[in-house]
């Protein structure tokens, strides 16, 4: 069973910091990964999305890269700002059509 | 605006309740989900539709139950639920079922008293 685990859980940093999220999946057989960002109270909205054959994407001041064979995918975000707080979830499509979720970083950008 | 959209956005119910979750995509996507997150548990998949045709339960209680109409609208009916059914309920689409980006909407946040 795919299991998919986020580090750290939780993340604090002052604003303009370049910062790396991590998560990382137990069956490397996956179709793709996806960086959501959830906000309080409302649904997710997706940042990137790798397919397995991709080694990275860029959107912005967000570059998410996949490493399949080790299991690990990294979302880096460049000069953070505080609209950036938010809680940031990677999520792997593997055999099944629905995603494999980890539980998240909520990271917060102090101003 | 993600083209999802989830009613009602807050429901409280008794355990002896019936209700129903709606969610309509306005994308024009074939394959729609349900996921369940709650407090402290990864988002957790529920149910998946293609084409109207249910491809996928996992797992879930008889007590929910779906409903896929058309390619346009997804129900997730409820009934005798149980305190620990509380959670955000939400819905996705994408445009099929394989490789492709998930479109989620705002979710429905359930209270079971």
């Amino acid at each position: 069973k795919q299991e998919v685990t986020q580090i750290p859980a939780a993340l604090s940093v002052p604003e303009g910091e370049n910062l790396v999220l991590n998560c990382s999946f137990t069956d490397s057989a996956i179709y793709n990964l996806q960086w959501f960002r959830q906000d309080p109270g409302k649904g997710l909205t997706s940042l990137l999305l790798i397919q397995s054959s991709q080694r990275e994407q860029t959107s912005g001041r967000l570059n998410a890269s996949l490493d399949k064979s080790s299991g690990r995918s990294t979302l880096y975000i460049a000069a953070s700002q505080p609209g950036d707080s938010a809680t940031y979830l990677c999520a792997v499509r593997g055999g099944a059509d629905g995603l494999t979720f980890g539980k998240g970083t909520h990271l917060i950008i102090q101003p | 605006e993600t083209g999802v959209t989830q009613t009602p956005r807050h429901l409280v119910m008794g355990m002896t309740n019936k209700k129903s979750l709606k969610c309509e995509q306005h994308l024009g996507h074939n394959a729609m989900y349900w996921y369940k997150q709650s407090a402290k548990k990864p988002l957790e998949l529920m149910f998946v539709y293609s084409l109207e045709e249910r491809v996928e339960n996992n797992s879930v209680p008889s007590r929910f139950s779906p409903e896929c109409p058309n390619s346009s609208h997804l129900f997730l009916h409820l009934h005798t639920l149980q305190p620990e059914d509380s959670a955000l309920y939400l819905c996705a689409s994408s445009q099929n079922r394989a490789q492709e980006t998930q479109y989620f909407g705002p979710g429905t946040r359930l209270l079971v008293l």
